[in-house]
């Protein structure tokens, strides 16, 4: 079955530093692929999604190219802040189901 | 747009009590999927309703979970008889068609705490 497999964290970083988050997938066919941030205490919120090969999705810094090839889709921004504290959720969607990966938890410091 | 509502955010409740978890989805949204959330096995997608027909809900757990969307505009989750094991965090989300195209909009969810 599909399945999503991300870093594990916790990830801590200083401000302004690169953030990167792996992310791969297993699945037959070519999925849309998503991220979603969790702040504390709410729901997620879509950050970005691609839907097909080559695709890069941005938002709010935040960049990821969906790449067949190796089956990734790597979350990175250049210059983290203190507000991008949050947990990071990987997905993948086939039909109406989406499929998360476990989350990385990531803390800036200021 | 007031976004996907759920109450209540918390409830705590007693080993054997019914509880009851309410979401509200997005006007015009026609699916609607309720998620749990642990630390163990992360979000797992419980039951997902279409134009407000239940299509799949191989994810709930037990009979003691149920699930009813008796109109587009409302949907509740019940736990009847509650235990400890089902204490998580409850998310609720909709969308337009699949979420290849748009996503899911979630909930703030309905944090269950059972002791």
């Amino acid at each position: 079955g599909d399945s999503v497999t991300q870093m594990e964290g916790p990830v801590t970083l200083s401000e302004e530093a690169f953030l990167t988050i792996n992310c791969t997938y297993t699945a037959t066919g070519y999925p849309s692929l998503f991220w979603y941030v969790q702040y504390p205490g709410e729901g997620l919120q879509l950050l970005l999604k691609a839907t097909k090969a080559d695709d890069k999705g941005s938002n709010k810094g935040f960049e990821a190219t969906y790449r067949k090839e190796t089956t990734s889709f790597h979350l990175e921004k250049g210059s983290v802040q203190v507000s991008d504290s949050a947990v990071y959720f990987c997905a993948l969607s086939r039909d109406y189901k989406l499929s998360f990966g476990a989350g990385t938890t990531v803390t800036v410091r200021a | 747009d007031a976004g996907v509502i759920q109450s209540p955010r918390h409830e705590v409740t007693e080993m054997g009590q019914e509880v009851t978890l309410r979401c509200k989805p997005i006007s015009g949204h026609n699916s609607l999927f309720w998620y749990r959330q642990t630390m163990m096995r992360g979000l797992e997608l419980l039951i997902y309703f279409n134009n407000n027909v239940p299509i799949d809900d191989s994810g709930m757990p037990e009979d003691r979970f149920s699930a009813k969307m008796p109109n587009a505009s409302f949907s509740t989750l019940k736990i009847q008889p509650s235990e400890p094991r089902d204490s998580a965090v409850y998310f609720c989300a909709s969308s337009l068609g699949f979420p290849s195209n748009y996503g899911y909009t979630f909930g703030s969810g309905t944090r269950l705490t059972v002791v």
